[in-house]
């Protein structure tokens, strides 16, 4: 069955630094997504990506955040300056049109220290 | 934008009972309702989805109803057993974007 695949399934990183998180949607699918979830919440949306460009954003996806699709598989999220509070498992999904199941990867853990 | 309510926080049920959650949502033009689980160290996984056109969706022992009027839908999973423990997120869809409830632990006791 396909999947969506993220790497690194673990990121510790330090209070300033500039991390980049990866994944590789289901091939054939359009719509790519980037979501969060702080230890013990919800899921809170961030980003929307189709057609090589950013569809819709939160409130939560402000300058220090980023989104790009550089070749046909990969779609990553970086995050410029990270902070304490950007601790969180970050989950990538994607889904063919835009209303059928999104299929989310594992989820990458970022620890901020 | 879309809010999404859910209820309870936390179930704990007795083998074999069945467990029911429900969320309302804010945004009557949201026409995608999946329902998701999530085990621990995992990502959220679709196990039924009901779109706006259909009232209800049935798939083994779990179910999900949809009253569009109310803006509220529910998950009930019947006959529980100890491998349905997770956290369930209901999520609603306007166009492609997801927003979800704030999950509930459901815990089957033995």
């Amino acid at each position: 069955e396909p999947e969506v695949t993220q790497t690194p399934s673990h990121q510790v990183t330090q209070m300033g630094q500039e991390v980049i998180l990866r994944c590789v949607p289901i091939s054939n699918h359009l719509y790519f997504y980037w979501y969060r979830q702080i230890l013990g919440q919800k899921v809170e949306f961030l980003v929307s990506f189709y057609n090589n460009e950013i569809s819709e954003k939160s409130e939560i996806f402000d300058d220090q955040f980023s989104v790009e699709r550089p070749d046909g598989s990969n779609f990553t999220l970086k995050i410029r300056s990270t902070k304490l509070e950007d601790s969180a498992m970050y989950f990538c999904a994607s889904r063919q049109t835009g209303d059928t199941e999104a299929f989310f990867g594992q989820g990458t853990r970022l620890t901020v220290v | 934008g879309e809010n999404v309510e859910q209820h309870p926080s936390t179930l704990s049920v007795q083998e074999g009972d069945s467990a029911v959650i429900k969320c309302t949502y804010s945004d009557s033009a949201s026409n995608y309702f999946p329902w998701y689980k999530q085990e621990l160290g995992k990502g959220p996984q679709l196990i039924i989805d009901i779109r706006s056109n259909v009232g209800e969706k049935k798939d083994q022992r779990i179910a999900v109803t949809l009253n569009k009027t109310a803006k509220h839908f529910s998950l009930h999973i019947t006959e529980t057993q100890p491998e349905d423990s997770a956290v369930y997120f209901c999520a609603a869809s306007k166009y492609y974007k997801l927003s979800f409830g704030a999950g509930t632990t459901v815990t089957v006791r033995a």
